[in-house]
């Protein structure tokens, strides 16, 4: 059974960066998309951006573009997302979730990790 | 791009079935059958219960249905029960030159 198991809560400062971590287990990593997914605190979920890890290449949302980087470690099967310059509207849950088809980004995420909580605060 | 429209709340009574609308544009939910739903209890992660317009994953129940027409998705859940209260997402894929994936604003299910 597919796993994604994220890394700890955090707490940053206004301006700084956070690098929230995502490892899988029981599949097949490289060739499936993962994606990045928010949710602020009482708001719905908005997609930041996802990448297939044999390919490489990362697609962001545009509204993120230049403010987030999100990689992969295919030898800890392990997935990377960083936002920069971080503000107040930045605290939320963060989520890696993994889509339901390989060798192609859909959106139909099918598994999904616990969350991260990134409080932004000062 | 802009989210998708869903109605905000939506109820029901046990045993009666709902349909939750989920409204897009060309550019996403009519161009491409990559249309999911995800089902969010409170302070849990989102679960899927239907992908690519209709499929449902192993697990789910056939309660839940999905279809579509035109720039328009919806998700049906028949014989409703209490545990099916919870906030309920639509998706899209919304394009290959932006690689965009574009969600509703989500609905709230109350069983009544």
């Amino acid at each position: 059974q597919v796993q994604l198991v994220q890394s700890g809560a955090e707490v940053k400062k206004p301006g700084s960066s956070v690098k929230v971590s995502c490892k899988a287990s029981g599949g097949t990593f490289s060739s499936y998309a993962i994606s990045w997914v928010r949710q602020a605190p009482g708001q719905g979920l908005e997609w930041m951006g996802g990448i297939i890890p044999i390919f490489g290449t990362a697609n962001y949302a545009q509204k993120f573009q230049g403010r987030v980087t999100i990689t992969t470690d295919e030898s800890t099967s392990t997935a990377y997302m960083e936002l920069s310059s971080l503000r107040s509207e930045d605290t939320a849950v963060y989520y890696c979730a993994r889509d339901v088809e390989s060798d192609i980004l859909t959106g139909c995420l099918g598994y999904w990790g616990q969350g991260t909580l990134v409080t932004v605060s000062s | 791009q802009s989210a998708l429209t869903q109605p905000a709340s939506v109820s029901g009574s046990p045993g009666q079935s709902i349909t939750i609308s989920c409204t897009g544009t060309s550019s996403d939910v009519g161009s491409y059958n990559l249309v999911s739903w995800y089902q969010q209890h409170p302070g849990k992660a989102p679960k899927l219960m239907i992908y690519e317009v209709s499929k449902r994953p192993s697990g789910v129940s056939n309660r839940f249905s999905g279809s579509k027409s035109g720039n328009t998705a919806s998700l049906t859940i028949s014989g409703l029960q209490a545990e099916d209260e919870a906030d309920y997402y639509c998706c899209s894929y919304a394009g290959s030159s932006t690689f965009d994936v574009v969600f509703g604003g989500g609905t709230k299910l109350t069983v009544l």
